[in-house]
């Protein structure tokens, strides 16, 4: 029973053009979600993260919005660049009732030139 | 601070051996969990620790997996038997709980990758 679900496994974007990775959860309550970017070969790293108290968090290129009646959130990349080609794991917790942080399977982005 | 160091970086072992993974979190860090990524299931939580103790172990696929944390700057994942199904990269992370935002922010290690043949 996935309670992060990142439905598309891949996505072609071209440079310079937005990049928007999707990602739905079912447990209305985690109250933090996270991003995270994994090239090959090394661990993921932390991108951003979004308090469920707000609906949008920006950072440089990186802007991710949650929308919490529909239990979905997304992460923006504007504009994408080469080095933006990764897999992107969305992962979400329950901070205040447990420390668990559950990650989606990722999305793997390919920035075409 | 070097981050999070895991070793071996590779395990290649035949069905029925021992295989101990181990992972030395970043200093000051009193969070560690584990996690196991496949095609399949994407990034899977095995167990975490807080102050060296196991909080959570519900992800632990079966009774050949074990996890110890003996002091704050060691843990081991043990897998005996293995077999071939337990071939994934296998991701240690340490944290020291939330930061200003609120957010629980992990730092991974680069992975061991282990091919049970």
């Amino acid at each position: 029973d996935q309670q992060v679900k990142q439905n598309s496994p891949s996505l072609s974007v071209q440079e310079g053009r937005i990049s928007i990775l999707n990602c739905d959860y079912t447990n209305s309550m985690f109250d933090y979600f996270l991003w995270y970017k994994k090239y090959p070969a090394e661990g993921p790293t932390f991108l951003i993260s979004i308090s469920s108290i707000k609906d949008k968090n920006e950072d440089g290129r990186f802007t991710v919005f949650l929308n919490k009646s529909a239990k979905h959130l997304s992460l923006h990349i504007v504009p994408s660049q080469p080095g933006d080609s990764a897999v992107y794991f969305c992962a979400a917790s329950l901070n205040d009732r447990d420390d668990k942080i559950i990650f989606g399977k990722g999305t793997r982005l390919h920035i075409l030139p | 601070d070097a981050g999070v160091i895991q070793s071996p970086r590779h395990e290649v072992t035949e069905m029925g051996q021992e295989v101990t993974l181990r992972c030395k979190p970043i200093s000051g860090h009193d969070y560690l969990f584990w996690y196991r990524q496949t095609m399949m299931r994407g990034l899977e939580l095995l167990i975490y620790f807080n102050n060296n103790v196991p909080i959570d172990d519900s992800g632990m696929p079966e009774d050949r997996f074990s996890a110890k944390m003996p002091n704050a700057s060691f843990s081991t994942l043990k897998i005996q038997p293995s077999e071939p199904r337990d071939s994934a990269v296998y991701f240690c992370a340490s944290s020291n709980g939330t930061d200003s935002s609120g957010a629980n922010v992990l730092t991974f290690g680069a992975g061991s990758r282990l091919t049970v043949l």
